[in-house]
């Protein structure tokens, strides 16, 4: 089981410039999350996806960012155009969605650096 | 860049003692609560959830109360050892039922 996969692990970019952060979910589970890790804000709930469709979305920072499901494996966060505070580590989660509570597993993160 | 960050809470234990975690949770309406363990470089990883109706629940080596009335959670670990060094971030799900909002975590170093 290779669990949720994230690309790329590391990401170095200059301002203004676009950044995209992949993500495939473990198999068979049809909730996606994105998260943002900083030491100002913990760890904040960014989207959340059900069967491809964005639930909610209420944790985007502005219109510089954007995420997309456009199938069952594979999502993208995108932000265009990135600035300095953007500088975070970003994860995705899935899990099943039973109706409940259902455990979240996370991906391994994409750390991003906005110079 | 940011100048000023989070201050986590650390807890050292020596290896072999008990430890425990403490959490002030803020939505008396959350239905679920949950413990999470980060190391270093990794994502989040799950340890032990349990539901608002329960007020303790046991798992291997963890276990976590839940105090409602006073709108606090802990986590407990028997026997701590050096592996168990990493953050601990409880979380609830506030605002839905896949939705968690999680603290801002406790650091816990591990004697050896």
């Amino acid at each position: 089981d290779a669990g949720v996969i994230q690309s790329p692990r590391h990401e170095v970019t200059e301002m203004g410039q676009e950044v995209t952060l992949r993500c495939k979910p473990i198999s068979g589970h049809n909730s996606l999350f994105w998260y943002r890790q900083t030491m100002m804000r913990g760890l904040e709930l960014l989207i959340y996806f059900n069967n491809n469709v964005p639930i909610d979305d209420s944790g985007m920072p502005e219109d510089r960012f954007s995420a997309k499901m456009p199938n069952a494996s594979f999502s993208t966060l995108k932000i265009q155009p990135s600035e300095p505070r953007d500088s975070a580590v970003y994860f995705c989660a899935s899990s099943s969605n039973s109706g409940r509570w259902d455990e979240q597993f996370f991906g391994p993160g994409t750390r991003l650096t906005v110079l | 860049g940011e100048s000023v960050g989070l201050h986590l809470p650390t807890l050292s234990v020596q290896e072999g003692d008990n430890s425990i975690i403490n959490c002030a949770y803020s939505n008396s309406a959350s239905d679920y609560f949950i413990w999470y363990k980060q190391e270093s470089g990794k994502g989040p990883q799950f340890i032990i959830d349990i539901r608002s109706n329960m007020d303790k629940r046991q798992g291997q080596r963890v276990t976590v109360l839940l105090n409602k009335t006073v709108k606090h959670l802990s986590l407990q670990i028997a026997a701590t050892q050096p592996g168990d060094s990493a953050v601990y971030f409880c979380a609830e799900n506030a605002g839905g039922y896949q939705k968690v909002t999680f603290g801002t975590g406790t650091k816990l170093q591990v004697i050896p």
